[in-house]
């Protein structure tokens, strides 16, 4: 069974850092590729980062871009989030989410964590 | 960017009845490999997005035949034949042709 659990979220200040980290399970990790999407609260859904399977590529929204680096260690099962100089309006909750081996840019998402910025 | 268009965004549905969901895309998802980059999520209350349908009509893994996707280009449906208690939620189309991938507004979906 495909597993994806963030953790990490929280209250930070206007301007503050925070890092998310997802931790998956049931699957061969190093294998897929991933994403973070997140959804403001009430809102609809945003995507936020993709990173390949080698994290040789990466991308970015453009709300994000400068601020938010994606990355992943494969031999932890784990993938990240560094997100610096956080505004109100990156509160969110922020899910983990796989994407297929075929071609399908998220087949399975996490629980998800919660980022709330703000003084 | 791609422009995801949801309509309507609230569905009233009777238990039994079938329900359709409109998305319409500002630029066709039709790729050159022949694939169109279309999707549907169900995001039931209190959880996370869950993947229905993929590549416009494409059941994944576990999900009941009683949905079904169509459409080509930038017009796509969702149905649900016969609407049961545990559908309810807010259905989201998405493209993922280009990046950003980028979502629709969502229709939340309610028994009456």
């Amino acid at each position: 069974e495909v597993q994806l659990v963030e953790s990490g979220g929280g209250l930070v200040q206007p301007g503050g850092s925070l890092r998310l980290s997802c931790a998956a399970s049931g699957f061969t990790f190093s294998s897929y590729s991933m994403n973070w999407v997140r959804q403001a609260p009430g809102k609809g859904l945003e995507w936020v980062s993709y990173i390949s399977s080698s994290s040789s590529t990466i991308y970015y929204a453009d709300s994000v871009k400068g601020r938010f680096t994606i990355s992943r260690d494969n031999a932890k099962n784990s993938l990240y989030l560094q997100m610096n100089s956080l505004r109100a309006e990156d509160t969110a909750v922020y899910y983990c989410a796989r994407a297929g081996i075929t071609g399908t840019p998220v087949d399975y998402w996490g629980q998800g964590t919660l980022v709330t910025v703000s003084s | 960017d791609i422009v995801m268009t949801q309509t309507p965004l609230s569905l009233s549905v009777t238990p039994g009845q079938p329900a359709s969901i409109s998305c319409k895309s500002s630029q066709s998802l039709l790729h050159s490999d022949g694939k169109t980059y279309l999707y549907w999520y169900l995001q039931k209350p209190g959880q996370s997005p869950q993947l229905l349908i993929y590549e416009v009509s494409s059941r994944f893994s576990g999900v009941p035949d009683r949905f079904s996707g169509s459409g080509s280009g930038t017009d796509f449906t969702l149905k649900i034949s016969r609407v049961e208690a545990e559908d309810v939620g807010v259905y989201y189309c998405m493209q993922g042709i280009h990046l950003p991938i980028t979502f629709g507004q969502g229709t939340r979906l309610e028994i009456k």
